[in-house]
């Protein structure tokens, strides 16, 4: 049973630049969101993707966009980059029993580490 | 407002010894679920548990234990005969029941050490 993955496992880029990053959810899961942690802090949500659709939002400017796929998978894009978007970026899949139910669990990915120079 | 505080920053053991990680949160919501997460120094945050409003009875699994009292705010973790693969991160948790708050919300986190 494949778990969560995610691409690449870390990347550089310099300010100005824009990022795409990857994930593809675990076996069966449908829904997708999206965390930053920076370094020595717990993740800050950014935003949840199900049935292709952004269903919530965390406080994060709009430079910070995503997709969902047919095949649940998903991207985060960061455009204009910032050196304090440097941080580890988590996808979290999960089974939506009922939308907009607080009670299915996320199960994360190893992340992938950004740095912005 | 939701809010999760784990006033620990770092605990340092000895090998054996039993450790409780502290968690407090706060909610205005009436059904809301508590979460446990485990981050090693790899990065992946590994779920360890989960706990619903509405169920107050402590758990145990194996060395880990919890014990959720809703009258403090408080959903306390307890490692007994620590080890040092037990060094990590570890979150608490609180996801509320829709609005823009219906996501995880962390705490801080706690730098667990477990020396041999």
């Amino acid at each position: 049973d494949a778990g969560v993955t995610q691409s690449p496992t870390h990347l550089i880029k310099t300010r100005g630049q824009q990022v795409t990053l990857r994930c593809s959810p675990k076996s069966g899961h449908d829904t997708v969101s999206w965390y930053q942690q920076a370094l020595g802090q717990g993740p800050q949500f950014i935003f949840q993707y199900y049935e292709e659709e952004e269903r919530q939002r965390g406080n994060f400017p709009d430079r910070f966009s995503g997709h969902q796929f047919p095949n649940y998978s998903s991207e985060l894009n960061v455009n204009a980059l910032l050196l304090g978007d440097s941080a580890l970026y988590l996808c979290a899949s999960s089974l939506v029993m009922v939308p907009g139910s607080p009670q299915e669990t996320q199960y994360f990915g190893p992340g992938t580490r950004l740095l912005v120079l | 407002a939701q809010k999760v505080t784990q006033a620990q920053t770092e605990i340092s053991v000895v090998e054996k010894e039993d450790v409780t990680l502290d968690c407090v949160y706060e909610t205005r919501d009436t059904t809301y679920y508590l979460f446990w997460y485990k981050q090693p120094p790899s990065g992946e945050l590994v779920f360890l548990i989960r706990r619903n409003s509405f169920d107050e009875q402590n758990e145990i699994s194996g060395r880990y234990s919890w014990n959720f009292q809703k009258s403090t705010s408080s959903f306390n973790f307890t490692i007994t005969a620590s080890q040092v693969v037990d060094s990590a991160v570890y979150f608490c948790v609180l996801r509320g029941n829709g609005g823009s708050q219906g996501n995880l919300i962390f705490g801080k986190g706690t730098k667990l050490s477990v020396k041999p």
